[in-house]
């Protein structure tokens, strides 16, 4: 079955560390997007990748970081200097002439 | 700025109506509008996409209108179903590869 998959779907993060949140896609979809989702809020984009060794700053890029080393994987990393990363955090892919995005089943970070 | 704006009450009908979701826009020309549903703590699903172009667009028992005079998307359930309730997301087209997603309306379809 072609899918995203998003892992863990549960984190805990100490302050102060590092983590990094999976997204792998067999879809063949060119574009993969990173949002965070917070009570109350819309989805805010963080980052979103077009095509392998690319990627831009979306809205809330501060304190995150991304890699898109293959076609099929873009991993986020939540860094210390994100001050409040507790939130659901959703990965999306779309293929590049078609706009509508097929997103994983999300990965809930919480900050202990 | 750009702004999406969706009714943050939630909507409560009965079953076997027409359920009405808003969503209006500033600041935007988008090109196309989308709409997903998301269940709680799950990622959302996308339902329809419309054009600037065309004002309505149907599928199956939803049906979705885009006025860019009136910067407004209205999405329509026909015939609800308790199955029905999530909370329904409206998204724009901001230019690229960017989507703007609103916060989206909860919708609660009471048996």
């Amino acid at each position: 079955d072609g899918g995203i998959t998003q892992s863990p779907k549960y984190l805990f993060r100490k302050e102060g560390q590092n983590v990094t949140l999976s997204c792998e896609q067999n879809l063949n979809h060119d574009a993969m997007y990173w949002y965070r989702q917070d009570p109350g809020q819309g989805l805010r984009l963080i980052y979103y990748s077009q095509i392998v060794n690319d990627f831009q700053k979306g809205d809330i890029a501060e304190g995150y970081s991304v890699s898109r080393e293959k076609k099929e994987s873009f991993p986020l990393t939540v860094t210390s200097a994100q001050k409040n990363p507790t939130a659901f955090y959703l990965c999306a892919s779309s293929m590049r002439d078609r706009r509508e995005a097929f997103f994983g089943q999300g990965t809930r970070l919480t900050v202990v | 700025s750009q702004k999406i704006e969706q009714n943050s009450e939630a909507l409560n009908i009965q079953e076997g109506k027409t359920a009405t979701l808003t969503c209006n826009y500033t600041n935007y020309s988008p090109a196309y509008l989308q709409w997903y549903r998301q269940d709680p703590g799950r990622g959302p699903v996308f339902l329809l996409l419309i054009r600037e172009n065309e004002k309505e667009k149907r599928k199956e028992r939803l049906k979705v209108t885009f006025d860019t005079t009136l910067k407004q998307s209205l999405f329509h359930i026909t015939a609800s179903q308790p199955a029905d309730s999530a909370t329904y997301l409206c998204a724009l087209e901001a230019g690229g590869f960017k989507t703007i997603f609103g916060a989206g309306t909860r919708l609660f379809v009471k048996a």
